[in-house]
Formats: structure tokens, sequence, C-alpha cells
């Protein structure tokens, strides 16, 4: 299986604050990535697709890069309703993996 | 707009069987752009892919689950299915359906997901 670990586990940040998660496999998925926010009681909704292919819907404070075994969502400018969990996951081979999953706190 | 939404028990006994049901509105699950997929979260943890479904009926499952699962599609009633046999309370878990939009070679991401529904195991 791929293994996705995530880092930080948890983050600390303020409103207007611009913060970085980064995901690393632990092989090559090319750019076969997506992004997730989670927030509490709530089923995950999709953010980036493709490791930096926006959904549609989504604000473009939103951001993801990287390509290989490294990636990273960007957030420019958090905003209250930006604070939750973000899970990355892997598509480049069965079984499809998650991130562990980083806690996006308010400061 | 397509809506999924998962039903079933919200408590099941060790070592029967879990079964669970999405049923697919606002879009039909015969379409040949689409995959549809189960994902369970245990509490206060990360997620964990169980299985696939194409709707022509073919499947595919995480290894950790393989000998226990089966994923199955009800076109006539836009729903497809989860069981998981021989259940434990490590099964206790929010169990997600969603959709996966096909675009090259599976495996795919998820674009859109239920609500989901909790499962507890206990007897």
């Amino acid at each position: 299986d791929i293994q996705m670990t995530q880092s930080p586990s948890t983050l600390s940040a303020s409103v207007g604050d611009r913060v970085t998660i980064t995901c690393r496999a632990s092989q090559t998925i090319y750019t076969w990535l997506a992004w997730y926010q989670q927030k509490s009681g709530k089923a995950p909704n999709l953010l980036i697709y493709k490791a930096s292919s926006l959904e549609g819907g989504v604000p473009s404070r939103f951001s993801g890069s990287g390509s290989g075994t490294q990636f990273t969502l960007t957030i420019s400018s958090l905003e209250p309703d930006d604070f939750a969990t973000y899970y990355c996951q892997q598509y480049n081979h069965y079984p499809i993996t998650f991130g562990h999953g980083t806690r996006l706190e308010i400061k | 707009q397509l809506q999924l939404q998962e039903s079933g028990p919200g408590l099941v006994k060790p070592s029967e069987t879990l079964s669970l049901t999405c049923t697919v509105s606002g879009g039909s699950i015969r379409n040949d752009n689409y995959y549809w997929a189960w994902i369970r979260q245990p509490p206060v943890k990360g997620l964990e892919w169980i299985g696939t479904i194409y709707y022509r009926a073919s499947t595919d499952y995480n290894p950790s689950l393989q000998s226990r699962v089966t994923i199955s599609v009800d076109t006539s009633k836009n729903q497809f299915s989860l069981r998981l046999t021989s259940v434990t309370a490590a099964d206790t878990a929010v169990y997600y359906c969603a959709r996966h939009p096909v675009g090259g070679t599976p495996p795919y991401y998820m674009d859109v997901w239920g609500i989901g529904t909790t499962v507890t195991v206990s007897s």
C-alpha cells in the first residue's frame, strides 16, 4: 500500500494567515492526489484533485501543488470557515489511501 | 444535483453481517462517467477506503477487508450496497458512500459524498 504522511498533524493559525499543509507519499503518485476538507460531524468535501486542480465552487484562496511524492495544500488567507480537518488522498494505485489528517485550529 | 444517501441498521452485533445501501438521486447510477465507492471513518480516526464498484458490476476492494466485503449494484433501484461479514468492534465507524468521476485509468478521487451513517458493533 502507498502510505500518505501529512504534516503537521495540528496547525494553529489566525484569520488572515497563510497556511501550508504537506503530504508525502511513500512512492511516486505522479499528480494523482486529492485534498479534502472535513468539518466536525460532516462528510469530507473535495477541494483539489490532480494535485492542483480546484474543484468547482471551491474558493480560490485554496491551492495545491506538487508531484511525485511531495505535495502541499495552501490557504492564502484563512477565513473563519476554514478551520477544519484536511486530508490528502492518493489515487495512483489501489488501494486508495488517505493521510491521517491535519487539524487546523484557531490560535 | 446529485445526492447520495446511506441507509441501514445503526447497530450490529459482533460476528454478524453489516449491510448498508446507498441511494443515488438526481442522476443515474448507469453512467459510464462514474464509479461508486464506500469509505469509512472510525471514531476520532481517519478515512479508510473500503471498495469501489462500476455499474456493470466490476469491483475493487481494500485488501485489508477483501475477505469480508461485498459491494453490489442494483441499477433498477439506482442503488449500490455494502455487505461486511463477521464484524467486530473495530468495524464501528461512520460509513460513507461516494462518487468517483472517471478520468483515465482507475482508481479515482471522490467528488460527491453522502452524509454518512453511523454503525456501531456491539452486543
